[in-house]
């Protein structure tokens, strides 16, 4: 089966410029999350997506990110204005149901830098 | 909220040796499950082992399996007979039953030497 897709691959921007990024999710997957990881960290949680409803955007900086997912397939994450400490790689995953048994699916990510 | 420790920032071995990667948790829930991520250069992260919390038995996955201790709330993974495919960054995750979100901890990067 295909995984999961994300584009673009990098991304070089300069602080105050808009930015978004694009994951489409295993198909038949309910559940699509997005993850920010800062460099010498782990993943950090921004969004959970279950169908096109958010279940959880607790630690999205909402004064500047915001993410969708219409029809409940795509999904689409925006930065505007990007900051110096927005550079990170933003990865996708996405699971078939939420659970706290579901195994989640990971993109490749991509790999913000902010000049 | 829940919160993932992982001690070792960096480890390297020679090929064909055994290595072990610690993380410790904390949580007040009962019912969870603790998984090891596997983060090649590619980027993607790849799921290594997943222990249930109400399991006894520790995992195995070919190579890999874990030390699970839940009165100590640690959760080890050891790498028997490591290979080169094995260097990658490597991440202790938990998922409990309130949240439902994957809590990462901060990687032990993993080298292995020819």
């Amino acid at each position: 089966e295909a995984g999961v897709a994300q584009s673009p691959r990098y991304k070089i921007i300069e602080k105050r410029q808009s930015v978004a990024f694009w994951c489409n999710p295993i198909s038949g997957h309910a559940t699509l999350y997005w993850y920010q990881q800062i460099l010498g960290q782990g993943p950090k949680l921004l969004i959970q997506f279950q169908n096109n409803g958010v279940v959880d955007d607790s630690q999205l900086p909402k004064d500047r990110f915001s993410a969708e997912r219409l029809k409940g397939v795509d999904s689409t994450l925006k930065i505007q204005p990007a900051k110096l400490e927005d550079s990170a790689v933003y990865l996708c995953a996405s699971s078939l149901l939420t659970g706290v048994s579901e195994k989640l699916f990971f993109g490749s990510g991509t790999q913000l830098s902010v000049l | 909220a829940q919160t993932v420790t992982q001690s070792q920032p960096e480890m390297s071995v020679q090929e064909a040796e055994t290595v072990t990667l610690s993380c410790t948790y904390d949580t007040s829930e009962s019912n969870y499950y603790l998984f090891w991520y596997k983060q090649p250069p590619s980027r993607q992260m790849i799921l290594v082992i997943r222990q249930e919390a109400y399991k006894q038995q520790n995992a195995t996955e070919n190579r890999f399996s874990v030390n699970f201790q839940k009165a100590a709330k640690s959760f080890s993974l050891k790498i028997s007979d490591s290979q080169l495919g094995d260097t990658a960054m490597y991440f202790c995750a938990f998922k409990g039953q309130g949240a439902q979100k994957l809590v990462f901890g901060q990687g032990t990067r993993l080298t292995i030497n020819p």
